[in-house]
């Protein structure tokens, strides 16, 4: 079964800085890789996406992740975090049957102004 | 329309009541999904609808009953809830299990 490790559970960055949230996934084959975000009492906003070809995904509000196979890892980043970036971010794969989407535990990020 | 719609937003229930959550898409997909998410906790898989058969129960208890009317409704009857039950309760859609679209959620409080 697959699984996914979100490391960090909690991160704090300065307004203006560049922002790595990371994420170990563990499937047999290639997977279907998944951000969302979420904030305080909403649903889950995808971010981006990456089912196969091009290994770095740009995704909506500046973001961008990074597939790496044989790092098992599929990490999102950003050049320049905005104070509305504060927010739950989870990571999730799917099987390539891709009828059960696995969460990680979700990383909080917390921007300083 | 690229939506996943769920009602109510907020519902508060003793737990002898009987209600129901309700999830409409009109995107065609033929996938839908009920999760659970506990504060400060990652969603989890209750029940997968594929085709409007149910195709997965991840072991969630009978008080917790889905329906799936057609390609576009997805329901959740709730009866006999306990306190622990009080959750965001999530509704998600895809085509061909990519592309998962999630709805708002519905805050489900039972005292």
């Amino acid at each position: 079964a697959q699984s996914v490790t979100q490391p960090d559970i909690h991160i704090t960055v300065s307004e203006g800085a560049s922002l790595e949230l990371r994420c170990n996934y563990s499937y047999g084959a290639t997977p279907y890789l998944f951000w969302y975000v979420q904030s305080p009492g909403q649903g889950l906003q995808l971010l981006l996406k990456y089912f196969s070809g091009d290994t770095l995904v740009q995704g909506i509000k500046g973001f961008e992740a990074e597939f790496k196979r044989s790092q098992s890892s599929f990490n999102l980043r950003k050049p320049s975090v905005h104070w509305s970036d504060a927010a739950e971010y989870f990571c999730a794969v799917a099987t390539n049957a891709g009828n059960m989407l696995t969460f990680g535990g979700g990383t909080r990020l917390m921007v300083k102004p | 329309d690229t939506e996943v719609t769920q009602t109510p937003k907020h519902l508060v229930m003793g737990m002898t009541n009987k209600k129901s959550l309700k999830c409409e898409q009109h995107m065609g997909h033929r996938a839908m999904y009920w999760y659970k998410q506990k504060a400060k906790k990652p969603p989890e898989l209750m029940f997968v609808y594929s085709y409007e058969k149910l195709s997965i129960n991840e072991s969630v208890p009978s008080r917790f009953s889905p329906e799936c009317p057609n390609s576009s409704l997805l329901n959740l009857h709730l009866h006999a809830l306990q306190p622990e039950d009080s959750a965001l309760y999530l509704c998600a859609s895809s085509q061909t299990g990519i592309g998962y679209t999630f709805g708002s959620g519905t805050r489900l409080t039972v005292v």
